[in-house]
Formats: structure tokens, sequence, C-alpha cells
């Protein structure tokens, strides 16, 4: 089952900041936040992944509150490449090896 | 390193046909992984691995079959092809499990008829 509930799509210009938030209301207090992003004709590739507080790399920034319920993937000043589908992961509720991949965000930028 | 492997890239089967789609990785990961993702839709997780010789279902296992038998390969069998295992497969692989990072293959694009 998907623990997780994401926008279906957005919209965005070029140059733009985008965020992306990820609901999580059952998160288990061992699991941490994991984003994918995944182009056309491939297969997903981390983004990046946090248990509380903020994370920033070189590619994106990600919040979460203090309540751990929600988090935001942040994208700063989008480009046409970046358009791809984006998905929020927490941990299966087996706490096991399992990942529950949802539908994910669309995220269409244009120029 | 090449990472994650798979082949073919491409497969057509007719109804009834049997194949098995190859996934090899050179990371040494124990735990690899397959999905199966529909157009349009997210992955759904088949069958996963946390090593050589140990293996169990996932989300969506009817009309598959896996093994593996050392750490670098993970073949899933599919026996009786249905037009409703029409999809792209990805195999991936991680070194943990749980939060681990994963590594996914370029995939295989299946179309039954």
């Amino acid at each position: 089952l998907a623990k997780t509930t994401q926008p279906i799509s957005m919209d965005s210009y070029e140059g733009q900041e985008v965020n992306i938030t990820c609901s999580h209301n059952n998160i288990a207090t061992n699991d941490y936040i994991t984003w994918y992003q995944q182009f056309p004709s491939q297969g997903p590739r981390f983004i990046i992944q946090g248990y509380k507080t903020k994370v920033t790399n070189e590619v994106a920034s990600l919040f979460i509150p203090a309540d751990r319920k929600s988090s935001t993937l942040s994208l700063p000043r989008v480009s046409l490449s970046d358009t791809a589908v984006y998905y929020c992961l927490v941990g299966d509720e087996s706490g096991g090896f399992k990942t529950i991949f949802g539908a994910g965000t669309r995220l269409f930028v244009k120029a | 390193n090449a990472g994650v492997t798979q082949t073919p890239k491409f497969r057509i089967l007719k109804i009834g046909q049997s194949m098995t789609l190859q996934c090899a990785q050179d990371m040494n990961h124990n735990y690899m992984y397959w999905y199966r993702q529909d157009p349009g839709m997210g992955l759904k997780l088949i069958y996963y691995s946390v090593g050589a010789g140990i293996t169990d279902k996932g989300e969506v296992p009817n009309g598959y079959n896996v093994s593996r038998s050392t750490t670098e390969d993970f073949p899933l069998r599919l026996e009786l092809a249905a037009p409703s295992q029409t999809s792209v497969y990805f195999c991936a692989s991680s070194s943990a499990g749980g939060q681990d990072t994963q590594y996914f293959g370029p995939g295989t694009r299946l179309t039954v008829l």
C-alpha cells in the first residue's frame, strides 16, 4: 500500500523555483524520506534523502517539519531538463526491504 | 562500473510464450529488485532479493518467477505471457535494504500480443 500522497502534476516555467509537497501521515519513527527523479524512458534515480529539518545538495533541497508528516522537495531555478516525474518514498510498513513507489508528481517545465 | 544492466531492451512476445529478462549489477550489492511500470503509472515491486539464494514477493508477483544464484545476477522469468504483462520492467540494486539508495537499470520494454 502506498503511504505517500503527492500532487499528480505540476507546471512551471524556466527559472522558477518549484516546490513539491508529499504527505506521509503514517511515517514511522525510523523512516527516512527519499525522493527519486525519473526521466522518460529511463529508470528512476536518487535525488535526496532526509530524516528531519532541512537537507540540501547540488540538485535540490528537502524541507521536513518537526512532525515529519509531510515533506517538500524544492528545485531551484528549474530548466526544461527538469521535466520529469518525482517520487516521494518513505519506509514500508514492515520496516523491511520493500520500497513502494506511488504514482509520483509529473513536473512539466515550460520555456 | 557498468552499474545495473538489463537485456534485452525491447521484446515482443506472443500470448503463452515464455522469456527471461536478464539483470546484472557490478557494484557487489546484496539487494536487488524487479519493478514493472505501466504507461503513465508509478512503479510496482514484483520480486526482490536480499542476497544470493534469498528472494521474496513484492506487490505484484503473479505470473513471474525469480532466482538469485549469484550476487551479480537476478533474472526475472515470465511463464505463459499475457497481454496484462505488457509493461516496462526495471531492475534495481542497493547495498542495503530499507532506505538505502536504489540504482536502476535502463529498463526492458515488453509487449505481449
